[in-house]
């Protein structure tokens, strides 16, 4: 079975910049979570979705986050405005339900 | 709230011992407890999980074991080798339900010694 797929694997920006990330869940999984890891921290939860509807994004940063899931598959995170304190690892899951599956990452340096 | 209390930050132990990492959480709702093992540079991997049905749950050297009454669930790594070194994670679930949104804890580093 092919794990949580993400891209790009690293990104390096300027303060102001915009950038997006891209999952691919694992087949069949129909909840789909986006996390931030800052350095030496636990993931913290942005957003998640069950199929395309989101189900909590009371953590994400709304002037400046976007996430959708437009067909309940894939999933696009965008950062309209880069801060330095976006600086992070940004981690997709992805459950059936409950047992979440990690993708490998985007390392986002903001500069 | 939504908190998962982890303890210790950093944990180091002879190779051939026992490590051993406690959390706590809030939500008595919580019905799932999974731990995540994270090497540098690389993405947390569930290790091993354990639900609110059950008080204790092996795999090979790993142990869960859960106390709902008093909201603590800890890991056990008995005969610890080098390659446990990583950075280990707690989470519960908040606020049961079909979709199932987990709480993190801080993160404990593991050292483990020749």
């Amino acid at each position: 079975e092919a794990g949580v797929t993400q891209s790009p694997r690293y990104a390096v920006l300027q303060e102001g910049q915009a950038v997006s990330f891209w999952c691919d869940p694992i087949s069949g999984h129909d909840t789909l979570y986006w996390y931030q890891q800052p350095r030496d921290q636990g993931p913290q939860l942005l957003v998640y979705f069950r199929d395309e509807a989101v189900i909590d994004n009371s953590q994400l940063p709304s002037d400046r986050f976007s996430a959708v899931r437009p067909k309940g598959t894939n999933s696009t995170l965008k950062i309209q405005s880069a801060k330095q304190g976006d600086t992070a690892t940004y981690l997709c899951a992805s459950s059936r339900p409950y047992e979440q599956y990690f993708g490998p990452g985007t390392r986002l340096t903001v500069l | 709230g939504e908190q998962v209390e982890q303890l210790p930050s950093i944990l180091r132990v002879q190779e051939g011992s026992s490590a051993s990492i406690n959390c706590s959480y809030e939500d008595s709702a919580s019905n799932y407890f999974p731990w995540y093992k994270q090497e540098p540079g690389e993405n947390p991997k569930l290790i091993i999980d354990i639900r609110s049905n059950m008080e204790r749950k092996q795999i090979q050297e790993l142990i869960v074991l859960l106390d709902k009454k008093a909201k603590r669930f800890s890991l056990h790594i008995t005969d610890t080798q080098p390659g446990d070194s990583a950075m280990y994670f707690c989470a519960a679930s908040w606020r049961t339900g079909n979709t199932g949104k987990l709480i993190f804890g801080l993160g404990t580093t593991l050292q483990v010694q020749p």
